[in-house]
């Protein structure tokens, strides 16, 4: 069966310092892989989009970026970080091939920037 | 472009139902998804839609009316554990990898 894991699950950093958080999948080959951000009470809001290594989609400008280093990793990046940044970070998977969009998504990782 | 609108909060009593009904607009259509998600924790699907029709999963049901552009979700017999978010989606039409997902409706169980 699959599996998706996001690390750390909660993080607090000061504005202005870097961000690395991972997620991988397990169990699936060439997944299509999303980070979405969601801030207090709003809804999901994708900010990339892979569908394979190094094939990375952004969806709004930011000061974010992503990396897809290996098929089943995905990485989200900043080089400094905004107050505006705080929010709870998910990473999905979809099936890359076939006619199933369902998206599974990882546990979440909670960013608090002071 | 895609546009998703559903109510933001609902609030129903133990054993009872709620509806929460979603209207979207989106060029191209495959499908909509109804997600769950309870505070702090991350989505959990609970039903896809692509035909016109009811979808019954025990105690949730959802239903989807393409030439209307809505769907609603039942929720039938409410647990206080039904207390959650509950987000409508839809694969956007010019790729659809990705989702256009609803703000959520919060959905309030009380005794």
């Amino acid at each position: 069966s699959q599996t998706i894991h996001q690390w750390p699950a909660t993080l607090v950093q000061p504005v202005g310092s870097p961000l690395s958080l991972e997620c991988t999948v397990e169990g699936t080959s060439n997944p299509n892989l999303y980070w979405y951000r969601q801030a207090a009470g709003r809804g999901l809001q994708l900010l990339f989009y892979s569908v394979g290594i190094g094939q990375i989609s952004s969806e709004v400008p930011q000061n974010l970026s992503a990396s897809r280093p290996q098929d089943r990793q995905f990485i989200l990046s900043s080089k400094k970080l905004l107050l505006s940044d705080s929010g709870f970070y998910l990473c999905a998977w979809s099936p890359g091939t076939g006619n199933s969009y369902e998206q599974y998504f990882g546990p979440g990782t909670r960013l608090t920037v002071t | 472009g895609q546009n998703i609108d559903q109510p933001t909060e609902m609030t129903a009593t133990e054993g009872a139902i709620v509806q929460i009904n979603c209207t979207y607009q989106t060029s191209g259509f495959n499908g909509l998804f109804w997600y769950q998600q309870h505070a702090g924790e991350a989505p959990t699907f609970l039903s896809y839609n692509v035909l016109d029709g009811l979808e019954e999963k025990g105690r949730f049901s959802s239903f989807l009316s393409r030439s209307k552009g809505y769907s609603y979700l039942l929720l039938k017999e409410l647990q206080m554990k039904d207390s959650a978010s509950y987000l409508c989606a839809v694969p956007r039409g010019d790729s659809w990898g990705k989702f256009q997902f609803g703000a959520g409706t919060q959905v309030v169980v009380t005794p």
